[in-house]
């Protein structure tokens, strides 16, 4: 079945700092890639939608200068948090959907937990 | 934004037990997925729904796209202490790519 790999699985900095979080659809190609944040004991909140080659689309309330995306390929896209504060620290899950079939569902991959200090 | 009802929250039920949830939205969806996730991991898909009134098995997974296209529900049969975990169930709207999630079923199965 699909896969879909990010890395690293966890990291932590400190204040101030930027990380980079990757997503890599291994068996299939994605020109959709969508990130979630998910905080402890509550549900996925979508992020933005990361669109290969153009501009990702981000959902009310998330900075896009805060959380840069890029997805210049179709298998790799890519979210910086920049300039991380302790308010930043929580599990961040990307996922992707294979092109074909167009029913194919979401799979995600296995999050990315941040810690700030 | 648009919300998906999921119930029970939680759930503690003896090994061997029969599991059911399920998720209604006031609004249709055209597809219903319905994901598990272990502690620090991302879901897993488990069942995929495209059509209205559609019944599909995964093991000892069953799970339901209501025929007004507002609900699915999703059945455990037997449990065992591996199917502890959360489960999300996530619909897709119209021509959205966009997944709505619900807020969980927290399932721990006592042995």
């Amino acid at each position: 079945g699909a896969v879909v790999s990010q890395h690293p699985s966890w990291v932590i900095c400190k204040s101030g700092t930027s990380v980079k979080i990757e997503c890599r659809s291994l068996d299939f190609q994605a020109t959709t890639m969508f990130w979630y944040r998910q905080f402890p004991k509550q549900s996925l909140m979508l992020m933005a939608t990361s669109n290969e080659g153009s501009k990702a689309t981000y959902e009310q309330g998330v900075e896009k200068d805060k959380f840069l995306i890029n997805h210049a390929s179709l298998t790799l896209s890519t979210l910086t948090v920049t300039s991380a504060h302790p308010e930043d620290s929580s599990f961040y899950i990307c996922s992707a959907r294979d092109l074909v079939p167009q029913t194919s569902p979401l799979h995600f991959g296995n999050g990315t937990r941040l810690t700030v200090t | 934004g648009q919300q998906l009802n999921q119930s029970p929250q939680s759930m503690f039920i003896q090994e061997g037990e029969d599991v059911s949830m399920n998720c209604t939205s006031s609004s249709i969806f055209n597809t219903w997925l319905w994901y598990k996730q272990d502690p620090g991991e991302g879901p897993v898909l488990l069942i995929a729904l495209y059509k209205a009134g559609e019944l599909t098995s995964n093991g000892r997974l069953t799970a339901q796209f209501g025929i007004t296209r507002k609900d699915s529900f999703l059945n455990i049969s037997a449990s065992i202490p591996s199917d502890v975990g959360i489960y999300f169930c996530a619909g897709r709207q119209g021509g959205s790519e966009k997944l709505v999630f619900g807020k969980g079923t927290k399932l721990t199965v006592n042995p």
